[in-house]
């Protein structure tokens, strides 16, 4: 695997489910980030880890609940969300410092029945 | 709160034709400043990132020129190819480190055959 991978590609739950989407990165990257892509919107960022460290929550409700156990593994859990969720959820990885090139995954695409 | 704007919102050219997108933001202190493009259903995939001392960067028919104090960055297209049909996204980046990216609502790109 190369560059920044997102399983599951496609994810439809219901309101009342539990579920996680998965980041992995493959370029030794310091930094990982997840934002929310709505139809009609602009993307907007979600969460930002630094080094594991969270370091922004860009007042994202509680239902969405990120994990970085790692500089290289990201999750997104998911519970009892709103049809209104339903977004593709990129997520991307940086080096961070000087020259910060963020590089994305292919995201998921959430539908929430 | 940085805004970014990007104009025109939609294009559609024969192919040949030298193009300029344009992004304006509100917030001139930026660390730097990323041009993605964006294929339907697709994650972003990079094209260029200008830091905030560069003017402008560029990568084959592609040139990206930067004003921080007016606010502003455009994206050159040369000779555009079918191929080049994509939503563009520019995306300033505030802080040094690790930040996250602010987006806009890109420009939707068509070169007609």
């Amino acid at each position: 695997e190369t560059g920044v991978t997102q399983t599951p590609r496609h994810l439809v739950m219901g309101m009342t489910n539990k579920k996680s989407l998965k980041c992995e990165q493959h370029l030794g990257h310091n930094a990982m980030y997840w934002y929310k892509q709505s139809a009609k919107k602009p993307l907007e960022l979600m969460f930002v880890y630094n080094f594991k460290e969270q370091t922004e929550n860009n007042s994202v409700p509680s239902r969405f609940s990120p994990e970085c156990p790692n500089s290289s593994h990201l999750f997104l859990h998911l519970h009892t969300l709103q049809p209104e969720d339903s977004a593709l959820y990129l997520c991307a990885s940086s080096q961070g410092g000087t020259s910060n090139e963020q590089f994305f995954g292919p995201g998921t695409r959430l539908t929430v029945l | 709160k940085q805004e970014v704007t990007q104009i025109p919102a939609a294009l559609s050219v024969p192919e040949g034709e030298n193009l300029v997108l344009n992004c304006s933001f509100t917030d001139s202190a930026i660390y730097n400043l990323q041009w993605f493009r964006q294929d339907p259903g697709k994650g972003l995939t990079s094209l260029l990132l200008i830091q905030s001392s560069q003017r402008e960067q560029t990568s084959g028919r592609l040139n990206a020129s930067l004003d921080k104090s007016s606010g502003r960055s455009t994206l050159y297209i040369a000779a555009s190819q079918p191929g080049d049909s994509a939503t563009y996204l520019c995306a300033p980046e505030a802080g040094g480190g690790a930040d996250g990216l602010t987006f806009g609502k890109g420009t939707h790109l068509i070169i007609q055959p």
